[in-house]
């Protein structure tokens, strides 16, 4: 199974200033099936990016991702203060069955 | 609008059994694919199972394969997630989740599950 390792665990910013969150896969992941996703205390995760570039219905544009292969990235261009939470990347393999694996998540915390 | 209910969480103890339900709303509820994705204490998100719009495929987590099952109910937009044989590390946050091009589009506020002696 492909794991993915998030970095850092913790991040610490201010608002204003542009936060820069990776993804890292044991195995080549496709575009396509590279997700984000944020998740602030006591709520349900929020899909943010998926396709890892396409951001999702409701995302706003200071949300961008990239990246292929193994390497993603979650870039927040200038950082809000609804925008302190959790962030998870997430993958999808659809080999003889499917798999869907998270990171371990990036908590993005106000300095 | 999407709406995902999640209901039946509660506490048992190891060895016993659970039913989750999740009600669907506001899209076309056999046209999509529908998972369950947990979250234990202060941990992070696991995918749990999957299960086809049809109804015909699904799939599990390795380790709870062969003592859950997924289920849907096309004339009652419901899924379900029946949990036997339950365990200390089953005790998590299930969240019901559609599913899309093999990432998770909307999430349901969740039901928790506590598995204790």
């Amino acid at each position: 199974d492909i794991v993915l390792t998030q970095s850092p665990g913790t991040l610490s910013l201010s608002p204003g200033e542009r936060a820069t969150l990776s993804c890292r896969a044991s195995q080549s992941v496709s575009t396509n099936y590279l997700a984000w996703y944020q998740q602030k205390p006591g709520q349900a995760p929020r899909l943010l990016i998926h396709g890892a570039s396409s951001r999702a219905t409701g995302t706003p544009d200071r949300f961008s991702g990239s990246g292929s292969g193994t390497d993603f990235t979650l870039t927040i261009s200038r950082l809000e203060p609804e925008d302190f939470a959790v962030y998870y990347c997430q993958q999808f393999g659809n080999g003889n069955s499917p798999r869907y694996g998270f990171g371990q998540g990036t908590k993005l915390e106000i300095k | 609008e999407v709406q995902l209910w999640e209901s039946g969480g509660d506490f048992t103890h190891p060895g016993g059994s659970l039913r989750l339900s999740c009600e669907a709303s506001g899209f076309r509820f056999t046209d999509y694919t529908m998972s369950w994705v947990r979250q234990a204490p202060g941990t992070g998100l696991e995918w749990v199972s999957v299960i086809s719009g049809s109804g015909t495929t699904t799939y599990y987590l390795a380790s709870v394969k062969g003592r859950f099952t997924i289920s849907r109910d096309s004339q009652k937009n419901t899924l379900y997630l029946q949990m036997n044989s339950l365990r200390a590390e089953d005790t998590a946050i299930y969240y019901c989740v559609t599913v899309l091009n093999g990432y998770f589009e909307s999430w349901g506020q969740g039901t928790l599950v506590t598995v204790s002696s």
